[in-house]
């Protein structure tokens, strides 16, 4: 079946702008991620959503992220007023949210340059 | 503290040879699950191979196989028969709290990239 996708694949932008980052997931995953791959800090979390509901927003690394799930189905990922530190791939995952293994399965990954 | 450490940024290997790729993690919690993901040049995180803290036996998918070894708290990756397609980064990454509910993320190493050379 179709894996996880994300769109665009790449995106330049230009400082202060806002850009918005939409992910498709897994038919019937109940669970989604956002994460963010960049070369100072890693993969790092940033935020998860289980159906419509976000109950761990923990990595969202200031308030001009936002990310919101509609359907239980897309996410949208929205930065405001990017600064050149946001630039880097940002990968959504989805899983089934089982109990135990839950393995999560990666998009192709947005890669965000802020100019 | 790191709670997942890979402490080999660059390995490489001979095409046919075995290569493994080391992964150590610190938590105190009882319930965890360890992954193995790949990322080639595409940048798409592949998963591999999964290990659950209460698993009696050492997982193993085709060429891969986990050596999980709780007590060195150490879930190291083992490639056998490298093929060219295995040149990528390599990443361990840990869930806690698997039955709990909660603490969905994953935490990932800093990851280890693979040359095989043929």
């Amino acid at each position: 079946g179709a894996g996880v996708s994300q769109s665009p694949s790449n995106k330049v932008t230009e400082k202060g702008k806002d850009v918005e980052l939409r992910c498709d997931p897994i038919s019937g995953h109940t669970a989604l991620y956002w994460y963010r791959q960049s070369l100072g800090q890693g993969l790092e979390f940033l935020i998860y959503f289980q159906g419509n509901s976000a109950p761990d927003k923990s990595g969202l690394p200031s308030d001009r992220f936002s990310a919101e799930r509609t359907g239980g189905s897309v996410s949208t990922l929205t930065i405001q007023r990017t600064q050149q530190e946001d630039s880097a791939v940002y990968l959504c995952a989805s899983s089934l949210l089982t109990r135990s293994t839950d393995t999560q399965y990666f998009g192709p990954g947005t890669r965000l340059t802020v100019l | 503290a790191q709670k997942i450490t890979q402490t080999q940024p660059g390995m490489f290997v001979q095409e046919k040879e075995a290569v493994t790729l080391d992964c150590t993690y610190d938590t105190s919690d009882p319930s965890y699950g360890l992954f193995w993901y790949k990322q080639p040049s595409s940048g798409e995180m592949i998963f591999l191979i999964y290990q659950g803290s209460y698993d009696q036996q050492n997982a193993t998918e085709g060429r891969y196989s986990l050596n999980f070894q709780k007590a060195r708290k150490s879930a190291n990756l083992v490639i056998s028969a490298s093929q060219l397609g295995d040149s990528a980064m390599y990443f361990c990454a840990m869930r806690e709290g698997l039955f709990s509910g909660g603490y969905n993320k994953l935490i990932f190493g800093a990851g280890t990239r693979l040359a095989v050379h043929p």
